[in-house]
């Protein structure tokens, strides 16, 4: 499994816009690229996926630059309700390691 | 429709009991996960199944814990012998279990395993 390293944590006030940062240098040609978002007491929910260049949902974009050794989570004007764990993945099927994630608080 | 849901939402148990946790998957999906996750940590893969064989093994910590889905849906693991370091949360989750890149994972509520 492909080792990613995001930062623990990160701070925002309603309305701007997150950009988390994951690392995956040793990222393998079939893996994928896939974040999870944790509120407290549930389980993950999937957010976005992909492999290369820019993918964009009603939630969030991610880019992932040519050499795919990073990528980037963005979240649009963020609100109150955004705060939660940012898990960031990398990985070809089933198995996925989740990490420690990104706290992201979201402040008013 | 439905998602994942698991039972029972929490469980306290005495050191030494065995516990039963249950998941119920999304209806029509072939693959099942369970993961463990211990208060402020990431989650911990246990198990895999894919229908009603589980390829992957690797998670499990001791021969303690074991699982096993039937009917290619419903699933149980099972901790024999209960120890204060298993409290955590187990969270199930199910997917579609297409090729083609790693699945959307739908997780459960999880349930809380206190052992004291």
């Amino acid at each position: 499994l492909a080792k990613t390293t995001q930062p623990i944590s990160m701070d925002s006030y309603e309305g701007q816009e997150v950009n988390i940062t994951c690392s995956h240098n040793n990222i393998a040609t079939n893996d994928y690229i896939t974040w999870y978002q944790q509120f407290p007491s549930q389980g993950p929910r999937f957010i976005i996926q992909g492999y290369k260049t820019k993918v964009t949902n009603e939630v969030a974009s991610l880019f992932i630059p040519a050499d795919r050794k990073s990528s980037t989570l963005s979240l649009p004007r963020v609100s109150l309700s955004d705060t939660a764990v940012y898990y960031c993945l990398v990985g070809d099927d089933y198995k996925l390691s989740f990490g420690a994630g990104t706290t992201v608080t979201v402040r008013a | 429709g439905a998602g994942v849901s698991q039972s029972p939402s929490n469980k306290v148990t005495e050191k030494g009991k065995d516990v039963e946790l249950r998941c119920d998957p999304i209806s029509g999906h072939t693959a099942l996960y369970w993961y463990r996750q211990s208060l402020g940590q990431g989650l911990e893969f246990l198990i895999y199944f894919q229908g009603n064989s589980a390829p992957d093994k690797s998670g499990l910590p001791s021969d303690r814990f074991s699982a096993e889905r039937t009917g290619g849906s419903v699933s149980t693991l099972t901790i024999q012998r209960t120890q204060q370091e298993d409290s955590a949360v187990y969270l199930c989750a199910s997917s579609a279990g297409t090729s083609g890149g790693p699945n959307e994972q739908f997780f459960g509520p999880g349930t809380r395993l206190t052992v004291l």
